[in-house]
């Protein structure tokens, strides 16, 4: 069964505390991964998208790097302005359609 | 750029009226907006893909009478739920993405959402 696995769902950080947020998949005909960021009651905001294994991108104090398998979103130093929801989505082929698929969220939460 | 925007941003109404929301690509065209529904610390639920020019294709169990999609045009979504109820109550997003036309996107990009309250 195709699916997307966030873990953990819940993390909580104290400022410049790095760490790492992980999305495992089990998907056939993998297009690409993407990361998104949600704020309380606001639409996803797009952050990164990864095509294949190997590939990293960064932005400010997030990187996001990808496997075979998984891919980790990694937080260097952070602020509680990064506090928020973490999503993953694997776009993938089903047959003939495409479609995305989506994880459950890893839950940030920044002290200062 | 890729911005993508919703109106209304909240919406109250009382049970069996209807209610339409409004998904804009504000400078980019889109051949292919996505409807979803978000539950309280839950992720995106997928409800239909919209289609400019066509009709909307819808995901299983999600009822095509009820929630009416129209892609009027390139920039253009609207999602009409009909004759709501309590049920109905929750957090409505569209995406779009930048994209040749019939060409899925890759990178999609959402619009603040739509919070709807069915009294």
């Amino acid at each position: 069964e195709d699916q997307v696995t966030q873990s953990p769902e819940a993390l909580r950080l104290q400022e410049g505390e790095s760490s790492s947020l992980n999305c495992s998949y089990t998907v056939s005909g993998l297009r690409g991964l993407f990361w998104y960021r949600q704020d309380p009651g606001k639409g996803p905001e797009f952050l990164f998208t990864l095509y294949s294994a190997g590939e990293e991108k960064e932005k400010e104090r997030l990187k996001a790097t990808l496997t075979k398998k998984e891919s980790f979103l990694h937080i260097t130093a952070p602020k509680p302005e990064d506090s928020a929801t973490y999503l993953c989505a694997v776009h993938m082929y089903a047959g003939n359609n495409r479609k995305l698929i989506w994880g459950l969220g890893t839950s940030l939460a920044v002290n200062p | 750029g890729a911005v993508v925007s919703q109106h209304p941003s909240w919406v109250i109404c009382k049970s069996g009226t209807s209610v339409k929301i409004e998904c804009r690509s504000l400078d980019f065209q889109a051949t292919t907006m996505f409807w979803y529904r978000q539950f309280p610390k839950q992720s995106l639920m997928l409800m239909a893909t919209s289609n400019e020019g066509s009709k909307a294709t819808y995901e299983q169990g999600v009822e095509k009478d009820k929630f009416l999609i129209n892609h009027a045009s390139l920039t253009l979504s609207t999602l009409t739920v009909t004759s709501a109820h309590p049920e109905d109550s929750s957090f409505y997003i569209c995406s779009a993405g930048p994209g040749l036309a019939g060409v899925f996107t890759d990178t999609q990009y959402f619009g603040p959402g739509t919070r709807l309250t069915v009294l």
